[in-house]
């Protein structure tokens, strides 16, 4: 079974430019995650999705990060313009139940964003 | 507010037994996971945790004591694959997963 895929593996941009990352889920898994990893620290949750639907998107800072998942399956989240403290990973991760019911999520690789 | 704590840091030798404790105060609890992160990779599932007790899977166990509020992560036979981050993250009440920072862990030979 393929786990979740995400692209690019590393970028690198400046202050104020554009960015976007993109994910592909476990096939079948309903529910779609977006998180920050800065060095250091735990994941922090940006955005959930269930199917093609935001169930949680409280620490999204919604003036310069989007996210959607217009089909239900793929992702990718955007922030633009970025900030120095946006350098972290950005991680995808899956899992194959819904809102309300215990779940393991899966990971992707990882996205490594340098913020110059 | 919610709060999970994790040593930082630890350093333990080849072969040895080493206990990674977890504590945490959140809004409601629905149960525990244990992931392993080796550096610049993706998190990976370990354990998962609901009931109190002691979950046993070969060289790693997971326990959990609802009513400390406490967990621990338990590795035997300590092997240089094994260096790597073990993050503890718990379930809240409106199923939200909420993370640790992580604990490092060194093996050393």
């Amino acid at each position: 079974e393929a786990g979740v895929a995400q692209s690019p593996r590393y970028k690198i941009i400046e202050k104020r430019q554009s960015v976007a990352f993109w994910c592909n889920p476990i096939s079948g898994h309903a529910t779609l995650y977006w998180y920050q990893q800065i060095l250091g620290q735990g994941p922090k949750l940006l955005i959930q999705f269930q199917n093609n639907g935001v169930v949680d998107d409280s620490q999204l800072p919604k003036d310069r990060f989007s996210a959607e998942r217009l089909k239900g399956v793929d992702s990718t989240l955007k922030i633009q313009p970025a900030k120095l403290e946006d350098s972290a990973v950005y991680l995808c991760a899956s899992s194959s139940a819904g809102g309300g019911e215990i779940n393991i999520q899966y990971f992707g690789a990882g996205t490594r964003l340098s913020v110059l | 507010g919610q709060n999970i704590d994790q040593p930082t840091e630890m350093t333990a030798t080849e072969g040895a037994i080493v206990q990674i404790n977890c504590t945490y105060q959140t809004s409601g609890f629905n149960g525990l996971f244990w992931y392993q992160q080796h550096a610049g990779e993706a998190p990976t599932f370990l354990s998962y945790n609901v009931l109190d007790g002691l979950e046993e899977k070969g060289r790693f166990s997971s326990f959990l004591s609802r009513s400390k509020g406490y967990s621990y992560l338990l590795l035997k036979e300590l092997q240089m694959k094994d260096s790597a981050s073990y993050l503890c993250a718990v379930i809240d009440s409106n199923y939200q997963l909420i993370w640790g920072a992580g604990t490092k862990l060194i093996i050393k030979p």
